[in-house]
């Protein structure tokens, strides 16, 4: 167990709302991550930070933001939600290991419906 | 494009029996391959891990061959078990900011 939790684990919203998801973790992990998981699609890589205030985008970031303004927490901004946004979203963190992997670790998700 | 893919969306074995789960990649500067198994309404969890620079890695019943010329990755369960079922995803690691790029998954059922 990572120490990783969402919140909420369930939301429903209407198009056009501001949506936040907030991913938490205990252990002060440097990198953490949002994934979006649709069917066939696995899992994609909406946005990544490796410290304090320092993001990136992944591969599917159109639509979302991200804030980190301490260690532990993690936000991810649907600005305007879209019914393309519906989704379960996980939160992730990176831990080096001793095979050198750098396995990721997963949070519970969050499954979002957009009406 | 993808550049990890499962081409199989699902397998069905009995109990007791091999489940071979397959992966292909694009990318040949991927330095690690990874496999999650995930069960419904849970997060994604490590099963198991392979440099590129291995051919093979086990860990009990669960052994993940590597073959690079074909860039092509496999996992074998051996034996089966009930409780494996579940959608197994691979993942590729990159060289930028421990990013891994996942396949589609395939979902398995272990038949008793």
């Amino acid at each position: 167990d990572a120490g990783i939790t969402q919140s909420p684990r369930h939301k429903v919203t209407e198009t056009g709302t501001p949506v936040t998801l907030r991913c938490h973790q205990t252990e002060n992990h440097r990198y953490m991550y949002w994934y979006r998981q649709d069917p066939g699609h696995g899992l994609r890589l909406i946005h990544y930070s490796y410290g304090v205030k320092d993001t990136d985008k992944g591969e599917v970031s159109d639509g979302y933001s991200v804030s980190r303004s301490k260690t532990e927490d993690f936000l991810l901004t649907l600005e305007s939600a879209t019914s393309s946004q519906t989704s379960v979203y996980f939160c992730a963190i990176s831990v080096s290991g001793t095979t050198g992997s750098n396995e990721q670790f997963f949070g519970p998700g969050t499954r979002l419906t957009v009406l | 494009d993808q550049q990890v893919k499962q081409n199989s969306p699902s397998l069905s074995v009995q109990e007791g029996r091999i489940s071979i789960l397959n992966c292909d990649y694009t990318n040949s500067m991927f330095d690690y391959f990874l496999w999650y198994k995930k069960y419904p309404a849970e997060g994604p969890t490590f099963l198991i891990s392979i440099s590129s620079i291995k051919d093979k890695n086990e860990d009990g019943r669960f052994t993940v061959f590597l073959n690079k010329s074909a860039k092509h990755l496999s996992l074998h369960i051996v034996p089966s078990q009930p409780g494996d079922s579940a959608v197994y995803f691979c993942a590729a690691r990159g060289n930028a900011g421990n990013m891994l790029t996942f396949g589609g998954g395939t979902r398995l059922m272990v038949k008793p």
